[in-house]
């Protein structure tokens, strides 16, 4: 099966520097990566949809400056944090969507990763 | 608007018996719906889908949702619940046939008791 990395899976962070978290599909090329928010209890809201080598879409209230998305090759994406804060502290998780003709293309996630801002 | 109800923030039951986790769905145009399960600290697993065709979709370690059209929704279901069944189960829906936009529900904790 489709296999979605996440790099780091833990992230400790003082607040106010930059975190930089990678995404990566292992076994396929993806053309669209998603990037998703989780707080504890509670279900995934996404953030922003990224396609390779163009700028990514953003959601309702996420900030684009804050929230930096590259999606340089199609089979990595990065979410960089910048400047970050306490608030920002939550479970990041990825996932990469590959395309195959006119067929549903079924999300594949990454493990997630945990950030937490002192 | 796309939007997905998960009636049931907890569900329980007894190894061995059958499991319902429901998921109710209200889209505009044809629904895709789809079964997620996370265990802790991990990202989402991907547990079956339906785009077309029967209404009674399989998918993995022995799950099966069935849609429903008429009452615009898609159970989640197992004849024979396992402890290790235990997780959060998210049901999703998208109006892209490829995956895309996805909404969320806001998940069901399923606890299998021994």
């Amino acid at each position: 099966g489709a296999v979605v990395s996440q790099h780091p899976s833990r992230v400790i962070c003082k607040s106010g520097t930059s975190v930089k978290i990678e995404c990566r599909s292992l076994d396929f090329q993806a053309t669209t990566m998603f990037w998703y928010r989780q707080f504890p209890k509670q279900s995934l809201m996404l953030m922003a949809t990224s396609n390779e080598g163009s700028k990514a879409t953003y959601e309702q209230g996420v900030e684009k400056d804050k929230f930096l998305i590259n999606h340089a090759s199609l089979t990595l994406s990065t979410l960089t944090v910048t400047s970050a804060h306490p608030e920002d502290s939550s479970f990041y998780i990825c996932s990469a969507s590959r395309t195959s003709g006119g067929s549903t293309d079924t999300q594949y996630f990454g493990p997630g990763t945990r950030l937490t801002v002192l | 608007a796309q939007s997905v109800a998960q009636p049931e923030d907890q569900v329980n039951v007894a190894e061995g018996n059958p499991l319902t986790v429901k998921c109710t769905y209200s889209v505009s145009g044809n629904p895709y719906l789809f079964w997620y399960v996370q265990y802790p600290n991990r990202g989402l697993q991907f547990l079956l889908k339906y785009i077309t065709g029967d209404n009674l979709v399989k998918g993995s370690y022995g799950f099966e949702a069935e849609f429903n059209k008429s009452q615009t929704s898609f159970h989640l279901k197992k004849p024979s619940a396992l402890v290790s069944d235990s997780a959060l189960y998210f049901c999703a829906v998208s109006q892209s046939r490829r995956g895309q936009n996805f909404v969320f529900g806001p998940g069901t904790r399923l606890s299998v008791l021994p």
